[in-house]
């Protein structure tokens, strides 16, 4: 699977669209981006996938860029409760080839929204 | 959604002991399991992927023989530490793996925190 970086911190006004930027600029025609975020001391909570089209669901939005080298997460509003780390993993997501598109995660980014 | 739970939450045991952890798919079935640890501070690292009816493949580093992984139901995985010491104390987190449409989508539980002392 391609690696990722991303910032390890930042911060952003509640209210606010919150921006997370992530780098895959190893990444593979057949491999999708996956964002999942983990507040303290739970498990890491789903929120968004794309290929190459940009993605919006209830929780945020998905820019990926043409040439799919990096994306961005959007956080459209910001709420105290998104404070969380959000971490951005790419990996095969299709097919139903059994086993082999496990997760793997980086360091991520520890988002802290300001009252 | 797809949700799944973790027993315990929380556990403390004496060094020298075992200690299993359940981990269950509540509205989904799961033919595929993983078991994750992670340490304060620190990201995921995935331990081991279990597939229904069949052995855990583990990643490298990980020992099998004290992280025993049963996967014996759609809905059902189990991670039994073996002769825990203070060191295997960490947070222990599972996901499973449900369809969803063309892809499959990857859920967690919420963590099981094992101190070992």
């Amino acid at each position: 699977d391609a690696k990722t970086t991303q910032p390890p911190s930042m911060d952003c006004a509640e209210g606010r669209a919150a921006n997370l930027p992530c780098n895959h600029s190893t990444i593979s025609g057949n491999e999708y981006v996956y964002w999942y975020r983990q507040i303290h001391s739970q498990g890491p909570q789903y929120i968004i996938h794309g290929l190459k089209n940009n993605e919006t669901n209830e929780m945020a939005s998905l820019i990926i860029t043409e040439d799919r080298k990096s994306s961005t997460l959007i956080l459209p509003h910001a709420t105290l409760r998104d404070t969380a780390v959000y971490y951005c993993i790419v990996r095969v997501g299709s097919g139903r080839i059994q086993g082999a598109q496990k997760l793997v995660f980086g360091q991520g980014t520890r988002l802290t929204i300001n009252p | 959604g797809a949700v799944v739970s973790q027993h315990p939450s929380w556990v403390i045991c004496k060094s020298g002991t075992s200690v299993k952890i359940e981990c269950r798919s509540l509205d989904f079935q799961a033919t595929t399991m993983f078991w994750y640890r992670q340490f304060p501070k620190q990201s995921l690292m995935l331990m081991a992927t279990s597939n229904e009816g069949s052995k855990a493949t583990y990643e490298q580093g990980v020992e099998k023989d004290k992280f025993l992984i049963n996967h014996a139901s759609l809905t059902l995985s189990t991670l039994t530490v073996t002769s825990a010491h203070p060191e295997d104390s960490s947070f222990y987190i599972c996901s499973a793996r449900a369809a969803s449409g063309s892809t499959y989508e990857q859920y967690f539980g919420p963590g099981t925190r094992l101190t070992v002392t």
